[in-house]
Order: C-alpha cells, then structure tokens, then sequence
C-alpha cells in the first residue's frame, strides 16, 4: 500500500541554519506530494505541493522537489526562522478511490534564536 | 473566509462511554474528512464523505465508530464504546472537491483523552 516515510525528529536548529527534512514515499502510479505544517496549538495547513515528477513546490522560502527517480520530496529551506518551529509533514495523494491524503509521522523542528 | 469549526476541543472520558464530535466545513466545500491522529504520528483517514455519501470508510472501526453528514454540510464523529486506544486527536478537513490535487483545509481538532 501507498505509504510515506520521513526522518525522526526532533530537529533542533539555530536561527539562519540549513534546514533539510527528509520524504521518502511508496505509492503506485503518480501521486501528489505534500507538506503540511503544524504550529503550535493550531491545525494542519498547507505548506507546499507538488503533482509531478519535476515540479518544485514553494512557499514561505520552503521548497521541495518531486523527484521520481528516488520517490523523494525533502522540504529545505535556506535560513530558518524562530517562527519556522512546528511540527511538519509529508503526504501523498494518489490516483484513484478515494485519493485520500496519507501521512508521515511528522518531524517537529525547534529554531532558537 | 471562516475555516474548519470543530467541537468541542477537548474531551475526557471513561472507557466504555460514548462521544460525539461535530465538524462544520467552509462553506461550499463537497468533500469532508476525519481523521484521527495518535500522538506522535501522522493523520489517518477515517472516513471520507463526498456531499452527504461515503467515499471512503475503510479504516473506520465500524464496530464502535459511526460518522454522519446530514444534508450535505455538517458532520457528527461518534465513538460507541471508547476504548483507552481512542485516545487521539480528531481532525476535520474539507476541500471544495474530491481529488489529488486538491487542498485539504484542516480544523483545529478535539483532544479526546479516554481513562
């Protein structure tokens, strides 16, 4: 069945650090790819998607790539913020039934300042 | 725009005893969802409704649990016993229509806590 995988947490990063987020998937044919993100005491929003292979999703200076050839889609961002520090995560949506959204575990990043 | 209502935001209760959640959608959204997430783990899909029909209800414990959209807009989640395991947060989301690519806009979620 279709699944996502993405790296333990926590993370914990200094304000203006690299920020990677690893997302690997398993699906049949070609999903949608997503990250959402949780701040503290509040839902689940969209951060990014992706419905291709080569597509780049961008938001709030988040990016990931769809990349097929190694079922991936890792959120980076270039300098994080104190702001940045909530729980994220991967998703995918794939063809066919219901086409319902199925979830990593989620990786909670702190930033200190 | 008004998001995803839900309530309540927390509940406790007894194993054995019975819960209702109640999710209002944006408004002119066709599709809801309810999924549960335990703590330290992603959302599961429950149950999907397109208008006021199930799409999806695979991963619905139907033995205890029972989800309904009157009318095509609100929707009521209930769990008939609790069992200690149904400790989670209840997520409600809706998306103008059903498909892959569409966004799912998510609720604020019910903490439910079973002892």
């Amino acid at each position: 069945g279709n699944s996502v995988t993405q790296m333990e947490g926590p993370v914990t990063l200094s304000e203006e650090a690299f920020l990677t987020i690893n997302c690997t998937y398993t699906a049949t044919g070609y999903p949608s790819l997503f990250w959402y993100v949780q701040y503290p005491g509040e839902g689940l929003q969209l951060l990014l998607k992706a419905t291709k292979a080569d597509d780049k999703g961008s938001n709030k200076g988040f990016e990931a790539t769809y990349r097929k050839e190694t079922t991936s889609f890792h959120l980076e961002k270039g300098s994080v913020q104190v702001s940045d520090s909530a729980v994220y995560f991967c998703a995918l949506s794939s063809q066919g039934g219901s086409e319902k959204l199925v979830f990593g575990k989620g990786t909670k990043l702190t930033v200190n300042p | 725009e008004a998001g995803v209502a839900q309530s309540p935001r927390y509940k406790i209760i007894e194993k054995r005893q019975s819960v209702a959640f109640w999710c209002n959608p944006i408004s002119g959204h066709a599709t809801l969802y309810w999924y549960q997430q335990i703590l330290g783990q992603g959302p599961k899909l429950l149950i999907q409704f397109q208008n006021n029909g199930v799409v999806d209800d695979s991963q619905l414990p139907k033995d205890r649990f029972s989800a309904e959209r009157l009318k095509g807009v609100d929707s009521t989640l209930k769990i008939q016993p609790a069992k200690l395991e149904d400790s989670a947060v209840y997520l409600c989301a809706s998306s103008l229509t059903a498909g892959r690519h569409n966004e799912q806009f998510f609720g604020p979620g019910t903490r439910l806590t079973v002892l």
